[in-house]
């Protein structure tokens, strides 16, 4: 099946800082990438669509200025964790859009579990 | 009402145990409908889709029925690999853009 990569796997900051977050298609083109945030024991939750050559989409509720999303290209799109805060401490995943024959399905990155101090 | 439900769980059952999952969905334009399983502090992995003729792969068996919004996934002879949360997805945009994941069902198979 197809690969998704998502870079750092693990991330510890402090309260305060900036961090980002890529999402990588590494054997097919995606131009659509979604970012979520799962808190645990609880369920996938959409956080934003991410359209490359376009702004994203966000979800109600996530603030855009606050998770900065950019599909600079077919392959890559990034997250970026602004003035990060404790109750940011979340796993964030990715998925990419493959074609798969006639329908289309998601392929999830490995996650990045965030941990802000 | 949420757009996908399912079971709430969880699921303790034996080893060779039959177990079955249900999902039901609201949005009944929904275009694709899919089973996921997610292990602890990892991502979902797609376990097989699921098409409006039922489909089986192995000791999975999924099962939609359009007019009852109603998707299912059995289990057979239940291995402890098995153990995870079985994630109901639903595609309820035309181009593969609104996918609406369910709370999730946790299974544990016991020895």
């Amino acid at each position: 099946g197809a690969v998704v990569s998502q870079h750092p796997s693990r991330v510890i900051c402090k309260s305060g800082t900036s961090v980002k977050i890529e999402c990588r298609s590494l054997d097919f083109q995606a131009t659509t990438m979604f970012w979520y945030r799962q808190f645990p024991k609880q369920s996938l939750m959409l956080m934003a669509t991410s359209n490359e050559g376009s702004k994203a989409t966000y979800e109600q509720g996530v603030e855009k200025d606050k998770f900065l999303i950019n599909h600079a290209s077919l392959t890559l799109s990034t997250l970026t964790v602004t003035s990060a805060h404790p109750e940011d401490s979340s796993f964030y995943i990715c998925s990419a859009e493959g074609l798969a024959g006639s329908s289309y399905e998601q392929y999830f990155g490995p996650g990045t579990r965030l941990t802000v101090t | 009402r949420k757009e996908v439900e399912q079971d709430p769980g969880p699921f303790n059952v034996p080893e060779g145990a039959t177990v079955a999952f249900n999902c039901t969905y609201s949005n009944s334009a929904s275009q694709s409908f899919f089973w996921y399983r997610q292990d602890c502090r990892k991502e979902p992995k797609l376990l097989m889709s699921v098409y409006s003729s039922g489909n089986e792969d192995g000791r999975f068996t999924a099962q939609l029925n359009r007019a009852s919004q109603y998707i299912s996934l059995l289990i057979r002879d239940s291995k402890l690999s098995d153990s995870a949360t079985y994630l109901c997805v639903v595609n309820t945009g035309n181009y593969g853009q609104n996918f609406v994941f369910g709370p999730g069902t946790r299974l544990s198979v016991l020895p």
